[in-house]
């Protein structure tokens, strides 16, 4: 099946940095989303990004699907982006999602 | 609902009980997907409906696990005979779309503690 592997597993940050997280996957996916997870546990879906580029606000993604890779980046982060990241892909049936394990993220002030 | 609705949000049980934990999705969406999460991990996908059809049950762990949707609204993971390894957030997700192909919006989850 799908593995998903996600790097750095974590960082840390001075408020008002940028950084980049990527996500590797072994197979072609059809889709390919990330999530924020915070500190309550909530998890939040940021893009859905099969291919191509997104941005929204501060946050943008990247799929290059052809070389089975992800990034999300982060620009000017804040504290409230403290937290784990997690992108996931659909499995070949499209009945699943298959996590990668997170990039733990923590921004100081 | 405005979201995903799981409840109770935390759950408490002996080794041995039974428990039912509940999810209300997102009105009108097709897709509905169990999912648990141990500590410190991402979370692993357990079972998927469309509508009322449970269409892939190959993530349930054993056949303790039993999940249902009977009108392809609210659905209810049910485990039976809890065991300490069950401990986990189980997190409830809906979409729109009959497959993956759409964003999944998750519940807040049920923090499962087996004493």
């Amino acid at each position: 099946g799908i593995q998903v592997e996600q790097s750095p597993p974590d960082l840390i940050l001075q408020e008002g940095a940028n950084s980049t997280l990527r996500c590797n996957f072994s197979d072609s996916v059809n889709n390919l989303q990330w999530f924020h997870q915070n500190p309550w546990g909530q998890l939040i879906n940021l893009f859905y990004i099969p291919s191509g580029t997104k941005q929204n606000g501060r946050l943008s993604a990247t799929t290059v699907a052809t070389e089975r890779y992800s990034l999300l980046y982060i620009s000017s982060s804040q504290t409230t982006d403290s937290g784990v990241y997690f992108c996931a892909a659909a499995n070949q049936a499209g009945t699943a999602l298959i996590f990668g394990k997170g990039t733990t993220l923590s921004v100081s002030s | 609902g405005a979201g995903v609705s799981q409840s109770p949000r935390y759950k408490v049980a002996k080794r041995g009980q039974d428990v039912a934990l509940r999810c209300d999705p997102i009105s009108g969406h097709v897709s509905l997907f169990w999912y648990q999460q141990a500590l410190g991990q991402g979370p692993e996908f357990l079972t998927y409906f469309q509508n009322e059809a449970q269409l892939d049950k190959s993530g349930l762990p054993s056949d303790r696990f039993f999940a249902e949707r009977p009108e392809g609204s609210v659905s209810t993971l049910k485990i039976q005979r809890t065991q300490q390894e069950d401990s986990a957030v189980y997190l409830c997700a809906s979409s729109f779309a009959r497959t993956t192909n759409q964003p999944q919006h998750f519940g807040d989850g049920t923090r499962l503690s087996i004493l």
